[in-house]
């Protein structure tokens, strides 16, 4: 099983703090999904990375896809309390039908 | 609206009963997965269907069971329920996998 691990695992900013979280492999992706999850729901799909150094832009948020495809990163810029959330990245290895999720970082925004 | 739906939300039940978790997507996609995340050990893979009549198992299948009767509808069965399968669970969907996946709400389960 390809592992995923995510850094930093807990983050707790201010509102306005710019901040970037990591998604790490040893393992080569197909593509590149990175999720929210809000407490008591389901992961929300943010954003697909597919193409080695592909840079996706989200409003404020800005996901690039490692070179290599071993990793990603995330970066919110200005936050607000409605970030606040577990972020969640996954990889696909080519067989699509399995996804291996990340450990994923909780973060808190406060005002 | 798109959606996944499970059912029930929450559930509390004894060891041993059997059981079965719904799922069901009006997205017409070919694929469709369950997961549950536990504290400590985020979303693990239980089992996936890559179309109907096609399933397969993921990272942690044992003590469940599942089928694909018809494209819309995934459920997770749990023959005999015991305490270690307490835990939160997902139904996710997807066109293809690799554009990502629409998840439901989540079934809450406590085994006692």
């Amino acid at each position: 099983t390809q592992l995923l691990e995510q850094s930093p695992q807990f983050l707790s900013i201010q509102e306005g703090e710019n901040l970037t979280v990591y998604c790490n492999s040893s393992s080569v992706f197909s593509s590149l999904q990175w999720y929210r999850q809000e407490p008591g729901e389901g992961p929300v799909l943010l954003v697909t990375v597919v193409t080695g150094g592909e840079v996706k832009k989200l409003k404020r948020l800005t996901f690039q896809f490692g070179d290599a495809r071993k990793d990603s990163s995330l970066h919110i810029t200005a936050a607000q309390p409605g970030d606040t959330g577990l972020y969640l990245c996954a990889g696909d290895t080519g067989t699509a039908s399995k996804l291996t999720f990340g450990t994923g970082t909780r973060l808190q925004v406060t005002l | 609206e798109a959606q996944v739906t499970q059912n029930p939300r929450y559930l509390i039940t004894v060891t041993g009963k059997k059981l079965t978790v719904t799922c069901s997507q009006n997205m017409n996609h070919e694929y469709m997965s369950w997961y549950r995340q536990d504290p400590g050990l985020g979303l693990r893979q239980i089992y996936y269907s890559m179309n109907v009549e096609v399933t397969d198992k993921g990272d942690v299948p044992e003590g469940y069971k599942v089928s694909r009767k018809e494209k819309r509808n995934f459920p997770l069965i749990l023959e005999s329920p015991s305490p270690n399968q307490t835990s939160l669970y997902f139904c996710a969907s997807s066109l293809w996998g690799g554009n990502g996946y629409t998840f439901g709400s989540g079934t809450r389960l406590t085994v006692v």
